[in-house]
């Protein structure tokens, strides 16, 4: 069955800092990853995916994530973090089967400090 | 905007009661999801819709059931409403297809069970 865990629930980081939120994967068959973001009070909006091809897959503001087989990860990282990144991140893998279902990590708090 | 609208944003109820939570998808997409996101879960998978069929079946209650009707809305009733329910209730909508991948999700129904 597949999975992510996030291995951290709240990442606090300075303004201007680089930032890394982990993420693992189980998965039995093909992976499809994703990454997505939750502004307080606002549903999820995709900031990443990884279907196929180049390993490494980019945001429109400065995200980026690299798919690692090897060591089952998909790492967002961004060089330097805003106080508008501040939000909650979530990992997540496509489900297997006829499904296109996402499922989810448990997400991780960014908190952005001045 | 993801172009998924859930209806109503806020719902206040008591224990015992039955609610319904309404979802019209993007334009186009034949598939609806449903998710629950509390805090003690997370983001959890309740159930899939394809074209007005089941697809797909979650950690969903056997108090809770979904349709997708002829015109792709869908709707998740809640009936015996506990106070453990309260969470925030989750649409998303996708193409359908095999190599989709993304979700597109709305801002969700904040349910509160007193």
């Amino acid at each position: 069955a597949q999975s992510v865990t996030q291995l951290d629930s709240q990442v606090p980081v300075f303004e201007e800092a680089p930032v890394e939120l982990r993420c693992n994967y189980s998965s039995s068959v093909s992976v499809y990853l994703f990454w997505y973001v939750q502004y307080p009070n606002q549903g999820l909006q995709l900031l990443l995916k990884y279907l196929s091809g180049s390993t490494l897959v980019e945001s429109i503001n400065g995200f980026e994530a690299e798919f690692n087989k090897s060591q089952t990860s998909f790492h967002l990282r961004k060089p330097s973090v805003h106080i508008s990144d501040t939000a909650e991140y979530f990992c997540a893998v496509r489900g297997g089967g006829a499904t296109n279902k996402l499922i989810f990590g448990t997400g991780t708090l960014l908190a952005v400090q001045p | 905007d993801s172009g998924v609208t859930q209806t109503p944003k806020h719902l206040i109820t008591a224990t015992g009661q039955r609610v319904t939570l309404r979802c019209s998808p993007r334009s186009g997409d034949l598939s609806v999801y449903w998710y629950q996101q509390s805090l003690d879960q997370g983001l959890q998978f309740l159930i899939q819709y394809y074209n007005g069929e089941e697809r797909a079946k979650g950690n969903i209650l056997e108090r809770f059931s979904a349709q997708q009707f002829p015109d792709l809305h869908s709707e998740l009733n809640l009936s015996s409403l506990e106070l453990g329910d309260s969470a925030l209730y989750f649409c998303a909508s996708s193409a359908g297809g095999p190599n989709t991948g993304e979700l597109f999700f709305g801002e969700g129904s904040r349910l509160t069970v007193l």
